[in-house]
């Protein structure tokens, strides 16, 4: 069982909007910056967003991340059929000095 | 352009020990942390450790008393070691440059390790 919480699934419709939620702790979500995976079947993982709700080049501004607390959430929005895999938030823990996952959302596109 | 490469066998016997070695190339040790993350087939992403270029690490403290990790700076390498494996340790096996003063992170293509007699 992960440190951090996220719900095991989502889904919506084409088009619409999801948000994944990430809960943690004051001792990781809540002193450190969050980050936030795309992974596909079979492949890297790969990172959407990083500091809690910034975008590397080259992914789409249909990705947007917030934290507030010691809670973090993703929401993507204008939801493609492309959107399909796996996500997951990621942040430090400062009392464990570890590095934390959490256990992955699946999202599903109607 | 920046590549990550795990190399190691990838099967490996109970009790034994799991050696993984990263070969870096395209990119500075400094600016990352040296990290091994795997991930069991269906399941999520688990953080092993990392170790930096002063020498100094943090291990997953499930994971602790079994990890050791080490870093080649001339080689630009980067190795896992992880004693008495049973089959949980079964599980791709990521080499990654966590970002310390880079603004994104970096991936191997991973590398799956079955624990198994």
């Amino acid at each position: 069982q992960s440190v951090l919480t996220q719900p095991p699934s989502v889904s919506a419709a084409p088009g619409q909007k999801v948000t994944i939620s990430c809960s943690g702790s004051s001792s990781n979500i809540g002193k450190n910056y969050v980050c936030w995976y795309q992974q596909f079947p079979g492949t890297v993982p790969k990172l959407l967003i990083y500091e809690n709700q910034k975008r590397p080049s080259g992914i789409p501004d249909r990705f947007s991340g917030s934290k507030s607390g010691t809670s973090a959430t993703l929401d993507v929005t204008g939801l493609q059929t492309g959107d399909e895999a796996d996500y997951f938030c990621a942040t430090w823990d400062s009392s464990w000095s570890a590095w934390l996952f959490g256990g992955g959302t699946k999202l599903t596109v109607l | 352009q920046v590549r990550l490469q795990e190399s190691g066998p990838g099967l490996v016997k109970p009790a034994e020990t799991l050696s993984l070695t990263c070969s870096i190339s395209g990119v500075s040790l400094g600016p990352y942390y040296w990290t091994w993350i795997r991930q069991p087939a269906g399941k999520g992403l688990e953080w092993i450790g990392r170790i930096y270029i002063s020498g100094s690490t943090n291990y997953n403290p499930s994971l602790k008393s079994r990890v050791t990790m080490s870093l080649d700076m001339s080689r630009k390498q980067f190795s896992l070691r992880l004693s008495s494996v049973t089959a949980a340790d079964t599980a791709v096996y990521y080499c990654v440059g966590l970002p310390r003063s880079a603004v994104v992170d970096v991936w191997g293509q991973g590398t799956a390790v079955t624990v198994s007699s």
